[in-house]
C-alpha cells in the first residue's frame, strides 16, 4: 500500500497568498496519477486536480499542481477566502487507492 | 446535473451489517464506476472499493473480507454492505462516481454524494 504524507499539516496564510502544499508517496506513483480534493466543513471532498496537473472541470487556474514520483505539490496562486479548507492528496496508480492525511489552510 | 444521494440506516449494532444504497440521477448508472470513501469524524478518508457498472470489482484489502459492493442499474442504484462492524466503522460514508479516461488510464473521482453518518452502537 502507499503511503501519502502531506506537509504542512496546517498553513496559516492571509488572502493573496499564495500556498504551496506537498504530497510526498511512500512509493512511486506510476503515470503521476494523483489527484487533489479540496473539503470544506460539513461538505463532501471536491476534485480540483487529477493525472498530478490537469485542472477538473470549474476549477480556477489558481490553483495547479505538479510534480511526478515520490514528490507532488499543489499551488493556490493567489488565496480567496473560499480556498480555506482542508487539501487531501489521493493515489490511484496501485491498489488499494490511498489518501493522505490532509493539510489544513487556515486564515492568519 | 449529476447528483447522488446516500441512504440506509443512521445506527448499526455491533457485528451486525452495514447497509447503505447511492441513488443516482442526472448520469447514467452505464459507463462508470461507482465506489464508496469513508471518513471517521474529524478524520481523513479512507477508499472502501468500487465497481464498474458491467461487473469487475475493486476492494481495500483492509476490509476486503466484509465489503460487497453492487450495482442495480434498473434501479440507478448502487449499494455497499459492510458485514462485523465494530466501532471502528463509524464513519461518514460517501457514495462517488469515478470516471475512468480509457486514453490516459486516469479515474477521476468526480461527483460525491453528500455523506452520511453511521454509528456504530448498541
Amino acid at each position: 500500500e502507499i503511503v501519502l504524507t502531506q506537509s504542512p499539516g496546517t498553513l496559516s496564510l492571509s488572502p493573496g497568498e499564495r500556498a504551496t502544499l506537498s504530497c510526498w508517496p511512500s512509493q512511486s506513483v506510476s503515470s503521476s496519477y494523483l489527484a487533489w480534493f479540496q473539503q470544506k466543513p460539513g461538505q463532501a471532498p471536491r476534485l480540483l486536480i487529477y493525472g498530478a496537473s490537469t485542472r477538473a472541470t470549474g476549477i480556477p487556474d489558481r490553483f495547479s499542481g505538479s510534480g511526478s514520483g515520490t514528490d507532488f505539490t499543489l499551488t493556490i496562486s493567489r488565496l480567496e477566502p473560499e480556498d480555506f479548507a482542508v487539501y487531501y492528496c489521493q493515489q490511484y496508480g496501485s491498489s488499494p487507492w490511498t489518501f493522505g492525511q490532509g493539510t489544513k489552510v487556515e486564515i492568519k | 446535473q449529476v447528483q447522488l444521494q446516500e441512504s440506509g440506516p443512521r445506527l448499526v449494532k455491533p457485528s451486525e451489517t452495514l447497509s447503505l444504497t447511492c441513488t443516482v440521477s442526472g448520469a447514467s448508472i452505464n459507463s462508470y464506476y461507482w465506489s464508496w470513501i469513508r471518513q471517521p469524524p474529524g478524520k481523513g478518508l479512507e477508499w472502501i472499493g468500487y465497481k464498474y457498472y458491467s461487473g469487475s470489482t475493486n476492494y481495500n484489502p483492509s476490509l476486503n473480507s466484509r465489503v460487497t459492493i453492487s450495482v442495480d442499474k434498473s434501479k440507478s442504484q448502487f449499494s455497499l454492505k459492510l458485514s462485523s462492524v465494530t466501532a471502528a466503522d463509524t464513519a461518514i460514508y460517501y457514495c462517488a462516481r469515478v470516471n475512468y479516461d480509457i486514453l490516459t488510464g486516469d479515474y477521476q473521482i468526480d461527483y460525491w454524494g453528500q455523506g452520511t453518518l453511521v454509528t456504530v452502537s448498541s
